[in-house]
């Protein structure tokens, strides 16, 4: 089946400092990808929907101005966490459509954010 | 709004012991109701896809089933090795790439 790569697993970083998440497919290009967060014991939330070439759209409550995501290429979309604090700690899912595969969604393994 | 309810939130077998997880779900315009996997610290690893009402799929010794209310996840004969979390989800509208999540089912299965 089609390969979402993500990267980096986990990451810790002060406060204030600024991550950036890398999701890739790996053998298919995906107009579209999506970023989800997942807090402790609870389900995926969609974040924000990451298409190709355009801007992004964040779902309510959603802070576009500290969650950027950039979809620059049809293999890659990134999302960076600006100004970090302990609330934004999470695990951070992105997921990437397969057109081929009658638009199939396959999941990144994920990126547990931590902040100290 | 999509919605999406699982239940039970956690379920405890033994080896052995067949059960059944729930999910059910308000949407407008179903495009499609999807289960996944997910173990500990990693992220959800696809199971099926269900488009219709009457539809069902098999996989090893798991079987989803579709209704226009909710959805089915039939566990037989479970082996330790099939404790995760059990996610359902679904896409309506316009928007097929979109998923609404339920809060999942923790699935424990003791040898």
């Amino acid at each position: 089946g089609a390969v979402v790569s993500q990267h980096p697993s986990w990451v810790i970083c002060k406060s204030g400092t600024s991550v950036k998440i890398e999701c890739r497919s790996l053998d298919f290009q995906a107009t579209t990808m999506f970023w989800y967060r997942q807090f402790p014991k609870q389900s995926l939330m969609l974040m924000a929907t990451s298409n190709e070439g355009s801007k992004a759209t964040y779902e309510q409550g959603v802070e576009k101005d500290k969650f950027l995501i950039n979809h620059a290429s049809l293999t890659l979309s990134t999302l960076t966490v600006t100004s970090a604090h302990p609330e934004d700690s999470s695990f951070y899912i992105c997921s990437a459509r397969d057109n081929r595969v009658d638009g199939k969604l396959f999941f990144g393994s994920g990126t547990q954010l931590s902040v100290l | 709004e999509d919605q999406v309810t699982q239940s039970p939130e956690a379920l405890r077998l033994q080896e052995g012991e067949s059960s059944s997880l729930n999910c059910s779900y308000t949407v407008s315009g179903l495009r499609g109701l999807f289960w996944y996997r997910q173990d500990p610290g990693k992220g959800p690893e696809f199971l099926f896809t269900l488009y219709s009402a009457g539809e069902e799929k098999e996989k090893e010794r798991l079987k989803a089933t579709l209704t226009k209310k909710e959805s089915f996840l039939h566990i037989t004969a479970p082996k330790p090795e099939d404790s995760a979390t059990y996610l359902c989800a679904v896409a309506g509208g316009t928007s097929y790439g979109k998923l609404t999540f339920g809060q999942g089912t923790i699935l424990t299965v003791h040898p």
